[in-house]
Parts: C-alpha cells; sequence; structure tokens
C-alpha cells in the first residue's frame, strides 16, 4: 500500500520569502515521487519529479524538492515566492502494482501569496 | 505539440442521467488514466486503459466504466449519476513504461454538475 500526506491543506507567504509545502509518503517499496500545481480552472501541471536518480531534484519556474529517504519527506521548496506562484500542489507517489504503475495523490496544499 | 484534450469542459446531468466524457491523449501517449476530482480534494484514481483493455481499476463502483480506442483517445462513462458525482474529472496520459510512472499529462478536465 502507498500513501501521501501533505502537511497543512493551505499556506500564506509573503511575497518574496521563502515557500516550503510539506508531503511525506508510504510505499513498500522504493517509489517515484512528483510535484503537481494547479492553476484554477485546469488541470494538473507537473512541476517535478524524483526517479532514483539525485535526490534534490529541481523543477519548472524555480521550485526543487529533496528525497529523504530516512524521513518519507519530498518537500517542496522556493527560495522567493511570486505572486504567480498562487496555485494548489500536489504531492503524488508512484510505485509497482501488479506489475503496473500505482499513482496516489495527496489532498493538496493550497498556497496563498501576500503582497 | 498538442497535449491531452477533454471534452466538454462543462455539463450538467440530472440524478440518474448517464455522461459519457471524452480524452484525447498527448501524442505519443499510450496509456490513459482517469482521475475524479471532487472540490476541496486532491485526484482520486478511477482506472486506466492501456492496448484498448482496463489495467487497473481504483475502488469505483461499476457505474463508471471506460473505453479505448485504437488511437488512443478514451471515453469515460458514468451511468446512474448521482449528486456525489459531481466533479471534476480529469484525463492523464502518460508513455508505457511498465510498472514505473515517469509523470503524467493531464487535460484541463470535465466539470461535471449533476442536479
Amino acid at each position: 500500500a502507498q500513501s501521501v500526506t501533505q502537511l497543512g491543506s493551505h499556506v500564506s507567504v509573503s511575497e518574496g520569502a521563502l515557500v516550503l509545502l510539506r508531503c511525506n509518503y508510504s510505499s513498500s517499496v522504493p517509489p517515484y515521487l512528483f510535484w503537481y500545481v494547479q492553476y484554477p480552472n485546469q488541470g494538473l501541471q507537473l512541476l517535478l519529479k524524483y526517479t532514483s536518480a539525485a535526490t534534490l531534484v529541481k523543477g519548472i519556474n524555480g521550485f526543487e524538492a529533496e528525497f529523504k529517504k530516512s524521513e518519507t519527506s519530498f518537500h517542496l521548496t522556493k527560495p522567493s515566492a511570486h505572486m504567480s506562484d498562487a496555485a494548489e500542489y500536489f504531492c503524488a507517489v508512484s510505485s509497482p502494482s501488479g506489475g503496473y504503475q500505482k499513482v496516489t495523490f495527496g489532498i493538496g496544499t493550497k498556497l496563498q501569496v501576500i503582497p | 505539440d498538442a497535449g491531452v484534450t477533454q471534452s466538454p469542459t462543462h455539463l450538467i446531468k440530472t440524478r440518474g442521467q448517464q455522461v459519457t466524457l471524452r480524452c484525447s491523449p498527448k501524442s505519443g501517449h499510450d496509456t490513459v488514466s482517469w482521475y475524479q476530482q471532487a472540490l476541496g480534494q486532491g485526484p482520486q484514481f478511477i482506472f486506466q486503459y492501456y492496448e484498448e483493455e482496463e489495467r487497473q481499476r481504483g475502488n469505483f463502483p461499476d457505474r463508471f466504466s471506460g473505453h479505448q480506442f485504437p488511437n488512443y483517445s478514451s471515453e469515460l462513462n458514468v451511468n446512474a449519476l448521482l449528486l456525489g458525482d459531481s466533479a471534476l474529472y480529469l484525463c492523464a496520459s502518460s508513455q508505457d513504461r511498465g510498472p514505473f510512472n515517469y509523470g503524467y499529462t493531464f487535460g484541463s478536465g470535465t466539470r461535471l454538475t449533476v442536479v
């Protein structure tokens, strides 16, 4: 079984401040991990992914995430928030299940950026 | 290069009716997965199609069915609609790589409202 826990359904930061969105996962096998972003009335867009290579992963729009096996975490960070970063962010875990890929999403964290 | 195309974008149906949603995957992708995203929730996996067969299924009743065509496009059918079926339905395409998912490309979704 696999699961994803996103701590904090809403996060508010000031423009220019550090963004930190938390994600912890549970998986019985080494997982692949993802962060997606969803803007209002749109689908999800892949921000970045960890696929068992480098543990520090860089994505689009200046975001990065670090895979920490000992903490079962994959937190998303960005040094300086922009107004355009306001959106909902989803962490997802993927691992083999019955020979096929199984992808599970967290409930999402809504990021508010305050001017 | 066109991404994932979903139609229609919005739909209003009455309880007990049936609905069909359509999805064209990204060029080069052969696997289509359908997700239901209720308001304020993360995407929930409905099922996945590959080579015109349902390969995996989430915890959804048989009222939810699907189909994949030889050109990889897909349909999601929901019978006997309930108020609780109101949600954003997302189509996600990917390239099959066995037990590993390297990330989805999502469509913008179909917003279904059941009244």
